[in-house]
């Protein structure tokens, strides 16, 4: 992996499903990942801040993972409500000899009542 | 309300000028980080001050700068414009350096014509 990526790009479900989504980066020189909530018309939400292999964070119905051995971070929400539809962007920091801060596409989430 | 300002809201200008945007970070945050959303890109990441000092770059163009003053209070520059630099900028801070949460101001949305 050379960039930061999310998967799905797009993602329908319906109100009390549970979800999951992926970020895959770099594993080299690993920082920090964020993630952000960002509804239409407004400004990114931090979520999580994650920095060691194997954190688990929650915040109500969202949690997240990171593996960075292996480069991933997952993106869980549970009993998915329509309030919870919005874009999902997670963004890593690498380090070494230059900081580096990379943004993925993001995953759009839409929840139908 | 992230406490994150930025002035002004829109701007709308023609090729060949020079703009000035403008932010103020939370208070207590010492980091300050500017970002463009362009229609056919993701989140870009510009440029972080902390402290008043550069601390880190990113993909910002030779004929955009930045600079944070003894307030805080940061300004991107953004000079001969081109159609393309249409775009959101964000500038978001935070308490200290890479691996503390980031806020997000509301934006400003800048359209060269």
């Amino acid at each position: 992996i050379l960039n930061v990526e999310q998967s799905p790009q797009s993602l329908h479900v319906q109100e009390g499903d549970s979800t999951n989504f992926t970020c895959s980066f770099p594993s080299s020189n690993f920082y920090a990942l964020h993630w952000y909530r960002w509804e239409t018309a407004k400004s990114p939400e931090a979520l999580f801040v994650m920095t060691l292999n194997g954190d688990e964070k929650k915040k109500g119905r969202i949690s997240a993972t990171l593996n960075t051995k292996e480069g991933y971070s997952y993106l869980y929400i549970k009993g998915s409500q329509p309030e919870d539809s919005a874009t999902y962007l997670c963004a890593q920091i690498s380090g070494g000899s230059n900081y580096k801060l990379t943004f993925g596409k993001g995953t759009l989430l839409t929840v139908n009542p | 309300d992230s406490g994150v300002t930025q002035t002004p809201k829109h701007l709308i200008t023609a090729t060949g000028q020079r703009v000035t945007l403008r932010c103020s970070p939370r208070s207590g945050d010492l980091s300050v980080y500017w970002y463009q959303q362009s229609l056919d890109q993701g989140l870009q990441f510009l440029i972080q001050y902390y402290n008043g000092e550069e601390r880190a770059k990113g993909n910002i163009l030779e004929r955009f700068s930045a600079q944070q003053f003894p307030d805080l209070h940061s300004e991107l520059n953004l000079s001969s414009l081109e159609l393309g630099d249409s775009a959101l900028y964000f500038c978001a801070s935070s308490v200290g350096l890479y691996q503390e949460t980031q806020y997000f101001g509301p934006g400003t949305r800048l359209l060269v014509l």
